[in-house]
């Protein structure tokens, strides 16, 4: 089976640091992605991650670990506009995406 | 603007019709992809598309079908519509097959079926 967890909601202040973890269990396994979609809008890429270890990109970085089906993105200093659902997917070996349920973060003054 | 169209924004039908939904890649992406995302869930991965072959089909109900066309554009169609198809329809492209393609999602299509 197919099985990908993301905690549904979380807040955090702006200026301050969070991590979304994202845990998986599929089929395959060729990579895994985060997306960030604001609501009705759609999902736009910010990372993906096929070895172990942390990639990072301006304030955002993804770390992942296969051997435990692990992954995280981390988000540093919080802005307003942050706020949003962040969708980590694992690419099953090109089958298809498998998009967990999304996280959605909330950043208050 | 991730360069992925499509058309129309916004739909509103009856249960019982049939509707179409049109999807223009990137400029040079062979893959597409087709979603659909529920407010009380995910996206969930309906059709891929490479080159005008199906290539990959996840949970697409048998009342709807695809097609991508020579010039690589994409329709989704959607017959026998119930309540329960209302839901936001996004297209995405690749460049590749997939395994490992970074897929680039186009702005949705908002379906509404009373």
């Amino acid at each position: 089976g197919q099985n990908i967890d993301q905690p549904t909601e979380m807040t955090a202040t702006e200026g301050a640091i969070v991590q979304i973890n994202c845990t998986y269990q599929t089929s395959g396994f060729n990579g895994l992605f985060w997306y960030q979609q604001h609501a009705g809008e759609a999902p736009t890429f910010l990372s993906y991650n096929v070895l172990d270890g942390l990639e990072e990109k301006g304030r955002f970085s993804s770390f992942l670990s296969r051997s435990k089906g692990y992954s995280y993105l981390l988000l540093k200093e919080l802005q307003m506009k942050d706020s949003a659902s962040y969708l980590c997917a694992v690419d099953n070996y090109g089958q298809n995406f498998v998009f967990g349920p999304g996280t959605r973060l909330s950043v208050l003054p | 603007d991730s360069g992925v169209t499509q058309t129309p924004k916004h739909l509103i039908t009856a249960t019982g019709q049939r509707v179409t939904l049109r999807c223009s890649p990137r400029s040079g992406d062979l893959s597409v992809y087709w979603y659909q995302q529920s407010l009380d869930q995910g996206l969930q991965f309906l059709i891929q598309y490479y080159n005008g072959e199906e290539r990959a089909k996840g949970n697409i109900l048998e009342r709807f079908s695809a097609q991508q066309f020579p010039d690589l554009h994409s329709e989704l169609n959607l017959s026998s519509l119930e309540l329960g198809d209302s839901a936001l329809y996004f297209c995405a492209s690749s460049v590749g097959r997939g395994g490992g393609d970074t897929q680039y999602f186009g702005p949705g299509t908002r379906l509404t079926v009373l």
